[in-house]
């Protein structure tokens, strides 16, 4: 079966260093979204991907990068970890198709403190 | 821009009793609307979507919502409610259909079920 998996699911950092969490579909959609679960504030788009080397900047995309080298990958960096940066991250993927309604298949999500 | 406001952060309901947890979005043109469940450690699953047609529609686990334009709502509905319904509910909002569509999601409603 088709699927869309996050790793790794739990991290711990220390602040200043570099962390990349990793998202993989198989479901050759063109369309791929990170976002960022916090109390209080439900999910934040944090950016996104329309298509290879197709980068889109989100609500909350400062201190975070992602690159899109292929369709079945769209890897977050944080550049230099923050503990505002601790939280619960998703990673989604929708079709892409001009029949899209838009619904989005999620991942696990990957916990990541940052000490 | 568009934004979705869910007004109850936290409901409590008896096993067996009604649920209606509300919704209210903003955004100019017809919005494609949806209603996603996150089990605790889980990702989300969607639950049902809108976007043209009958203004009821009808999801798994036996849940409904309605969509009203008048009050701008995509309330979501369950006639008797189960232990195993206690989870966070998203409601979200798509600009539009078509291939770049994303979404932007409330803060989530957490429902408790007790006994």
């Amino acid at each position: 079966d088709a699927e869309i998996t996050q790793s790794p699911r739990h991290k711990i950092t220390e602040t200043g260093r570099q962390v990349t969490l990793a998202c993989h579909q198989t479901w050759n959609h063109n369309n791929m979204f990170w976002y960022r679960q916090d109390l209080g504030h439900g999910l934040r788009l944090i950016h996104y991907s329309y298509g290879v080397q197709d980068t889109n900047k989100g609500e909350v995309s400062d201190g975070y990068s992602v690159s899109r080298s292929n369709t079945e990958d769209l890897p977050l960096t944080l550049e230099s970890a923050a503990s505002s940066q601790t939280s619960v991250y998703f990673c989604a993927s929708s079709p892409g198709q001009a029949s899209n309604t838009g619904e989005l298949f999620f991942g696990e999500g990957s916990r990541l403190t940052v000490l | 821009a568009q934004s979705v406001t869910q007004p109850d952060i936290h409901i409590t309901v008896s096993e067996g009793a009604s649920l209606e947890l509300r919704c209210n979005y903003s955004y100019g043109a017809t919005p494609y609307l949806f209603w996603y469940v996150q089990s605790p450690g889980q990702g989300l699953q969607l639950l049902l979507k809108y976007f043209s047609g009958d203004t009821l529609v009808q999801g798994i686990k036996g849940f409904e919502a309605e969509f009203k334009r008048s009050q701008s709502s995509f309330n979501l509905r369950k006639p008797s409610v189960h232990w195993s319904d206690a989870a966070e509910y998203f409601c979200a909002v798509g600009a539009s259909g078509g291939a770049t569509n994303k979404l932007i999601f409330g803060t989530g409603t957490l429902l408790a079920v007790q006994p």
